[in-house]
């Protein structure tokens, strides 16, 4: 079936460190991939997608190329800031009856320290 | 702003009275979702609408139902609340954009069933 496989967390880094939160993927066709980020007490907010192989999604300096030859699609940020603490969430968007329906992953907590 | 909002935003009950949670969304949006965010299992799609009077099941829809008399509200309930269903639950539309069906999410009702 389809399903997103996501780093553990917490991940926690000083300010302005390299950022990379893993995501794999399984799904039978072409789906679109999502990051969605959720701060503390809101919700989920996009953050970037990518609809087909090799496309690249950017948004706040954050990066994430959708790799269908290893089924990933995983999220960068060259320079972190304290404000970028939050929850990471990974998906998948398949067809399936009336509409797309989106597959999360966990969410991994991302916390930055000064 | 996808204009969604959630109402109440905090709820505390006891188990096995009923509860109704409501979204409201302002953009005249066709598709409307469900779902409930726990930890260690990301957000799972409960129910979703495609239309006035169309609803359908997600991957966890036991013991809730949902009602849409009209485009711009999305009921939730719990006939009889059980502890299992303490979580906070998340409304989203979803809307075309380039090309991409893409889902926003509301700001997220707290359930907590004692």
């Amino acid at each position: 079936g389809n399903s997103v496989t996501q780093m553990e967390g917490p991940v926690t880094l000083s300010e302005e460190a390299f950022l990379t939160i893993n995501c794999t993927y399984t799904a039978t066709g072409y789906p679109s991939l999502f990051w969605y980020v959720q701060y503390p007490g809101e919700g989920l907010q996009l953050l970037l997608k990518a609809t087909k192989a090799d496309d690249k999604g950017s948004n706040k300096g954050f990066e994430a190329t959708y790799r269908k030859e290893t089924t990933s699609f995983h999220l960068e940020k060259g320079s972190v800031q304290v404000s970028d603490s939050a929850v990471y969430f990974c998906a998948l968007s398949r067809s399936g009856g009336a509409t797309n329906k989106l597959i999360f992953g966990t969410g991994t907590l991302l916390a930055v320290q000064p | 702003d996808a204009g969604i909002t959630q109402s109440p935003r905090h709820k505390v009950t006891e188990t096995g009275t009923p509860v109704t949670l409501r979204c409201h969304q302002t953009e005249n949006h066709r598709y409307m979702y469900w779902y409930r965010q726990d930890p260690g299992h990301g957000l799972r799609l409960i129910h979703y609408s495609y239309g006035v009077k169309d609803t359908d099941k997600g991957e966890v829809s036991d013991g809730y139902s949902v009602s849409r008399s009209k485009t711009e509200d999305f009921l939730l309930t719990l006939e009889s609340a059980t502890s299992s269903q303490t979580s906070v639950y998340f409304c989203a539309i979803s809307e075309l954009k380039q090309q991409v069906d893409t889902q926003y999410f509301g700001p997220g009702t707290r359930l907590t069933v004692l």
